[in-house]
């Protein structure tokens, strides 16, 4: 039990729909980053949030963006679903935006688009 | 682009046996972390290495990180079928905002 939550757990979209998966911190936590995960990869970072502000992006389109609010929870959106976008997506808080603090993963929204 | 290349992709071994994971790149980390993620889970943060040439002890598990901050490595002693899952390796960069993961070593220690 990390304290970070995730929701929801499973979903099913349609190609071209649009997703919003929603993650709890960790009390106190002040960062949120967003991983996408294929199957049998290692996770992908997508960007990180740090006091409602993105605080950096990896190599994903537009169509993925994201949103921090003042209790630090936080929101990641996908529009015009692709078949390539089913994965885990998985959130994990820390304090400060460095991973030498420790960093805390939540269980993953598994997304299936067909 | 920041790489890191885990070796190997898998690992089958029975229970008792020693395994050591390794994890490479041609860039340089501010800091490296070791995670162990089992199915349908996230993964769980096992340690943290920042300085190069550092080594961390966790019960019967030895993480080294590289001299030059390039690469690390998983050492597990007298392996459990507890230990059984994908063991990630994840380095920092410079900027600390970006975390780079490894790809993964799926481990499977058979009773």
């Amino acid at each position: 039990e990390t304290g970070v939550t995730q929701s929801p757990t499973h979903l099913i979209k349609t190609r071209g729909q649009q997703v919003t998966l929603r993650c709890s911190s960790q009390s106190g936590h002040n960062t949120v980053s967003w991983y996408q995960q294929a199957l049998g990869q290692g996770p992908q970072f997508i960007f990180q949030y740090y006091r409602e502000e993105e605080n950096g992006r990896g190599n994903f389109p537009p169509r993925f963006s994201g949103l921090q609010f003042p209790n630090y929870s936080s929101e990641l959106n996908v529009n015009a679903l692709e078949l390539d976008d089913s994965a885990l997506y998985l959130c994990a808080s820390s304090i400060g935006g460095y991973m030498g603090n420790t960093i805390y993963f939540g269980e993953g929204s598994w997304l299936t688009v067909v | 682009t920041q790489l890191l290349e885990q070796s190997p992709q898998f690992l089958s071994i029975q229970e008792g046996e020693n395994l050591t994971v390794y994890c490479n790149s041609s860039s340089v980390f501010s800091s490296l972390q070791w995670y162990r993620q089992e199915p349908g889970e996230g993964p769980v943060l096992l340690v943290t290495v920042v300085t190069g040439g550092e080594v961390k002890k966790l019960k019967r598990l030895t993480f080294q990180f590289g001299d030059a901050r390039k690469d690390s490595s998983l050492h597990i002693t007298a392996a459990q079928p507890g230990d059984t899952g994908l063991y990630l390796c994840a380095g920092e960069n410079t900027g600390g905002f970006k975390t780079i993961f490894g790809a993964g070593t799926r481990l499977f220690v058979k009773a």
